[in-house]
């Protein structure tokens, strides 16, 4: 069957202006996860989704990222003014157990 | 302190050796374990999870956890190339979804 699936796969925005990355669960999970990873870093959590709610925000770094789920399904992490630190590669991960997350092939973005 | 340490590497290995991947973590309210693989541009994909202190045997792969020393191992056995790649531990806390992942360990095994 399908696995997670994000788009855009790269995305080259200039410093402030708004971005939206999108995600695609594996149909049926119910929790949906984003992390993002810079270059030489670990996997940094953002946020997390259990159906349409979003239980834990704690890693959303500023008031500029936010996310939205709809229909208990499809993902969109947007951030508004970007800047030059968040270049990185967005995952987006989902589960239907605790056990084991399943990764999208993820979005580069570049912010010049 | 980070809250999980990995050391980076790289970690060369013969083929048909046994690679030794190291991972602490800081937080002690950790309660499960999971060691993801990590191929050079491409997503991590979970290779195995451990919840209760001692061995877990997996194929080739064994985790091992030890929570009073707050030390989580990966073994591969009888290393193949095809095993190279970045190794990430990440613990998760009793009651909380979210992972925490380690920088990684490079490990690269030399035919």
């Amino acid at each position: 069957g399908a696995g997670v699936s994000q788009s855009p796969s790269n995305k080259v925005t200039e410093k402030g202006k708004d971005v939206e990355l999108r995600c695609d669960p594996i149909s049926g999970h119910t929790a949906l996860y984003w992390y993002r990873q810079s270059l030489g870093q670990g996997l940094e959590f953002l946020i997390y989704f259990q159906g349409n709610s979003a239980p834990d925000k704690s890693g959303l770094p500023s008031d500029r990222f936010s996310a939205e789920r709809t229909g208990g399904s499809v993902s969109t992490l947007t951030i508004q003014r970007t800047q030059q630190e968040d270049s990185a590669v967005y995952l987006c991960a989902s589960s239907i157990t605790t056990n084991e997350q399943f990764f999208g092939p993820g979005t580069r973005l570049t912010v010049l | 302190q980070k809250e999980v340490e990995q050391n980076s590497g790289p970690l060369s290995v013969p083929e048909g050796a046994i690679a030794s991947l190291n991972c602490t973590y800081s937080d002690r309210g950790s309660q499960s374990f999971f060691w993801y693989r990590q191929y050079s541009g491409k997503s991590p994909e979970l290779i195995m999870f451990i919840y209760s202190n001692g061995d877990k045997e997996d194929g080739r792969f064994t985790a091992q956890l030890n929570k009073a020393s707050q030390y989580v191992s990966l073994l591969i056995r009888d290393s193949q190339p095809s095993d190279s790649a970045t190794y990430l531990c990440a613990p998760r806390l009793f009651g909380n979804e979210k992972l925490t992942f380690g920088t990684g360990t490079r490990l690269t095994i030399i035919p």
